[in-house]
């Protein structure tokens, strides 16, 4: 069965340091995935997806992914974090119309 | 274009009471799905549903019904409520081919007592 697993439950960084957050998957064909934000009280938001073609794909807020299919992982990054970005960070990887999620990872930025 | 709208967004039901989770998207999209998030689980697929008339259970469906008369609803019934159906609730949307990009409502906050 499909499954996203995202080893971190928790993750502090300094305001201005660099992210990287990360997820393994499970998926028996070419997978498609996806890394959601979520605010605290609301909902889900695309940062970024990945479909097939350049590794490295380019999203919204200045995050990036890099999908290696060797590892089967899809870690997210951003050069220097904001105060702004503290949320849970959700990967996941299409199944047919459905989305199988990771259990998050709750960004916690310090001034 | 209001997108995905859920109602209501917070409810406290009683052990045993129904109620309906009302779902709608104004985009023409031919998929819609129901997922609850609990912490430390991540989302959960509730029930999906490909077009209107079809629908199909995900990895969570019990105690919970679907239907899809139209396009643009997908309402999801709580039959007899129970604490462990605590939850919130996201309802999301898909444009037809392949996309896969989901697109979500603001969620609903069910509290079972």
């Amino acid at each position: 069965a499909q499954s996203v697993t995202q080893p971190d439950i928790h993750i502090t960084v300094s305001e201005g340091a660099s992210l990287e957050l990360r997820c393994n998957y499970s998926y028996g064909a070419t997978p498609y995935l996806f890394w959601y934000v979520q605010s605290p009280g609301q909902g889900l938001q695309l940062l970024l997806k990945y479909f097939s073609g350049d590794t490295l794909v380019q999203g919204i807020k200045g995050f990036e992914a890099e999908f290696k299919r060797s590892q089967s992982s899809f870690n997210l990054r951003k050069p220097s974090v904001h105060w702004s970005d503290a949320a849970e960070y959700f990967c996941a990887v299409g199944d047919g119309n459905k989305l199988v999620f990771g259990a998050g990872t709750i960004l916690r930025v310090k001034s | 274009n209001a997108g995905v709208t859920q109602t209501p967004k917070f409810q406290v039901l009683k052990t045993g009471q129904s109620m309906t989770l009302q779902c709608a998207q104004d985009m023409n999209h031919e998929y819609m799905s129901w997922y609850r998030q609990d912490p430390g689980m991540g989302l959960r697929l509730i029930h999906y549903s490909v077009g209107a008339g079809i629908t199909d259970q995900g990895e969570v469906p019990n105690g919970y019904n679907v239907s899809r008369s139209t396009t643009e609803d997908f309402p999801l019934r709580l039959l007899s409520a129970a604490p462990s159906q605590t939850s919130v609730y996201f309802c999301a949307s898909t444009p037809r081919g392949l996309s896969y990009e989901q697109y979500f409502g603001p969620g609903t906050r069910l509290t079972v007592t």
